[in-house]
């Protein structure tokens, strides 16, 4: 079967670090991606993940362990824009499949 | 490039009525995803296309759910007798395909369906 779990809600406070964890069982493995998707709105895309290790883009970071089957985001700096949910996505025989999401709050 | 747009944005309907959603991709794109969305929820892939193929239709939801790419551009995704349980807000995204695959999809904004 196919399974994502990532953690269902996680509060920060602004200017602060977040990690947010994902494990995966899925049907094959050709990489691992990671969304933001504000209410109501269109996920749209943060990083990609194939190989292990770390991919770091500005404030937002995404490690990789294949052997794991684990990956994490981790978000630097927080800013209160930051307040949304993060997907966690792995494609394989399934072109992508979503975890439930993370809604982070970001707190002053 | 505006990236990718979907229309309506949003629908209401009565039960037991057909939809309709288009959804254009972005221009260079030659994969076309469909998805569905329910509240709390991660988007639950339905299908997709490579060029006017399709190439995935087994996760459609049941046989009241289709889509078309009849020339490997624009997409239709259509519910035919809706159900209450149809509403939800229905993603598309496009990639461009690359050789061992991870296609970065890029979603557009969405259709929400309501089912009265």
């Amino acid at each position: 079967g196919q399974n994502i779990d990532q953690p269902t809600e996680m509060t920060a406070t602004e200017g602060a670090i977040v990690q947010i964890n994902c494990t995966y069982q899925t049907s094959g493995f050709n990489g691992l991606f990671w969304y933001q998707q504000h209410a109501g709105e269109a996920p749209t895309f943060l990083s990609y993940n194939v190989l292990d290790g770390l991919e770091e883009k500005g404030r937002f970071s995404s490690f990789l362990s294949r052997s794991k089957g684990y990956s994490y985001l981790l978000l630097k700096e927080l800013q209160m824009k930051d307040s949304a949910s993060y997907l966690c996505a792995v494609s394989g025989n399934t072109p992508l499949v979503f975890g439930k999401g993370t809604r982070l709050s970001v707190i002053a | 490039d505006t990236g990718v747009s979907q229309n309506p944005r949003h629908k209401i309907t009565k039960r037991g009525q057909n939809v309709t959603f288009r959804c254009d991709p972005i221009s260079e794109h030659n994969r076309l995803y469909w998805y569905r969305q329910t509240l709390g929820q991660g988007p639950e892939f339905l299908t997709y296309f490579q060029n006017e193929a399709q190439l995935e239709k087994s996760r459609l939801l049941s046989d009241r759910f289709s889509a078309e790419r009849p020339k490997g551009s624009f997409s239709t995704l259509e519910i035919q007798r809706t159900e209450q349980g149809d509403s939800a807000m229905y993603l598309c995204a496009s990639s461009l395909e690359a050789t061992g695959g991870g296609n970065t999809q890029y979603f557009g904004p969405g259709t929400r369906l309501t089912v009265l």
